[in-house]
């Protein structure tokens, strides 16, 4: 099936351990997105890629890293330096260019600190 | 920093009644206002999306509509069902800027049987 699959679902880190989360897509999608969600915040954006090894940050992007080595692949690093890591992170993809581009969603990686 | 503030925040309707979630900005410039609905542990998934060129968008049950001048949009579910229980998202964004989507705060929608 196409689609999104982000990895693990559920992940405990201890504090002050560097943590990397998986999103991988098999649409042939050029854009990759990294959102997290807090309870009454929606969505915020952390980094997004438009094209292999470029990457930009968004609006929340201090304590995290990501790389993009391969069209299919977008993995988001949580740092020690990310104060309060503890949230529900959304990875996403969407053609690059293009009206009205749907951005689609993986099912979403529960961090908790320990 | 673009701004997209969605209300209410969250909203108990009754079963068979409509549902109306209220989203405003303020970059003139946005042109593609989509929605998102999504269920608890899963990631949003499009639901319905809006141009400025059209004041409303009909799919089923789901309407949106827009108003340009007031730079407001909304969702109208009608005949709520417990299974539209979900909370749901706005969003815009400038097509020519690429995919970056700005998203309201979300709306949790409960639906009572």
């Amino acid at each position: 099936d196409g689609g999104i699959t982000q990895s693990p679902k559920y992940l405990f880190r201890k504090e002050g351990q560097n943590v990397t989360l998986s999103c991988e897509q098999n649409l042939n999608h050029d854009a990759m997105y990294w959102y997290r969600q807090d309870p009454g915040q929606g969505l915020r954006l952390i980094y997004y890629s438009q094209i292999v090894n470029d990457f930009q940050k968004g609006d929340i992007a201090e304590g995290y890293s990501v790389s993009r080595e391969k069209k299919e692949s977008f993995p988001l690093t949580v740092t020690s330096a990310q104060k309060n890591p503890t949230a529900f992170y959304l990875c996403a993809s969407s053609t690059s260019e293009g009206s009205g581009n749907t951005i689609y969603f993986g099912e979403g990686s529960w961090l908790t600190v320990v | 920093q673009q701004q997209v503030k969605q209300s209410p925040q969250s909203l108990i309707v009754q079963k068979g009644g409509i549902s109306i979630i209220n989203c405003a900005y303020e970059n003139t410039a946005f042109d593609y206002f989509p929605w998102y609905q999504q269920f608890p542990g899963k990631g949003p998934a499009l639901l319905i999306a809006i141009r400025p060129d059209v004041s409303e968008k009909k799919e089923g049950r789901f309407t949106i509509s827009f108003n340009k001048s007031a730079k407001q949009f909304s969702l109208h579910i009608m005949d709520s069902q417990p299974g539209d229980s979900a909370t749901y998202f706005c969003a815009a964004k400038v097509e020519t800027s690429g995919s970056r989507l700005t998203f309201g705060e979300g709306t949790q929608l409960t639906v009572n049987p």
